[in-house]
């Protein structure tokens, strides 16, 4: 069973730099699935941000693209994000997510519980 | 980018109802199209992917339907744990956008 977990600061100053880094456990970073970071703000519906392969092509929302940058880190089953120059509008509860590509279409099939990200002085 | 409209956006029900839920693009997406059951505080579970695929595990009240640009989702007889907030995501094209969510309440 695939586990993904958050991890990160839960508050962060305007004009800041967010990054969470998001591991994978049972089951291989490094097999042919793309990676993903969704966010929500809080009471709001869903935004996709990007997502990574393990060799490290990505796509990014172009709302964001200027931003955010989604890295993987192999060696210790992980990805991350980092999303710059912050402001009150990127508070949100941040998730990761497998894109599962094997076997058929594309399906955000596993999820992170969640972490809240709070842009605050 | 691809906008994706859900109607309604609120939606009462009661028990053993059969409720359906629209997902419309704002262009073609073949049946690259998902589904998601949101409870508050929990993170968005996969119910329905392919337009119409049962993810492993959800219960067969769920399914789904559509291709292009028009699709539901349809629960058959509802249980009370169904009560929650829906939402569809399109994975046709990048960047990958999702609807604005049905919050499914108790009548």
């Amino acid at each position: 069973q695939v586990q993904l977990q958050e991890s990160g600061p839960g508050l962060v100053k305007p004009s800041g730099t967010l990054s969470l880094t998001c591991g994978v456990s049972g089951g291989s970073i490094s097999s042919s699935n793309w990676w993903s970071w969704v966010r929500q703000p809080p009471g709001k519906g869903l935004e996709w941000i990007g997502e990574i392969y393990h060799r490290g092509s990505t796509h990014y929302n172009p709302s964001l693209q200027s931003r955010v940058t989604i890295s993987v880190d192999k060696s210790k089953s992980q990805f991350s994000l980092t999303l710059s120059s912050v402001t009150a509008a990127d508070t949100a509860i941040y998730y990761c997510a497998r894109v599962n590509i094997l076997s058929g279409p594309p399906r955000f099939d596993y999820w992170g519980q969640g972490t809240l990200v709070t842009v605050s002085s | 980018d691809i906008q994706l409209t859900q109607s309604p956006s609120f939606l009462s029900a009661s028990v053993g109802d059969r409720v359906t839920i629209t997902c419309r693009a704002s262009q073609g997406i073949s049946s690259y199209l998902a589904w998601f059951q949101q409870e508050p505080g929990k993170a968005p579970k996969l119910l329905i992917y392919d337009a119409s695929t049962l993810q492993s595990g959800v219960p067969s009240r769920f399914s789904g339907s559509g291709s292009g640009t028009e699709f539901t989702l349809t629960i058959s007889s509802l249980q009370p744990e169904d009560f929650a907030t829906y939402y569809c995501q399109q994975l046709n094209n990048y960047p990958r956008t999702f609807g604005q969510g049905t919050k499914l309440e108790i009548k």
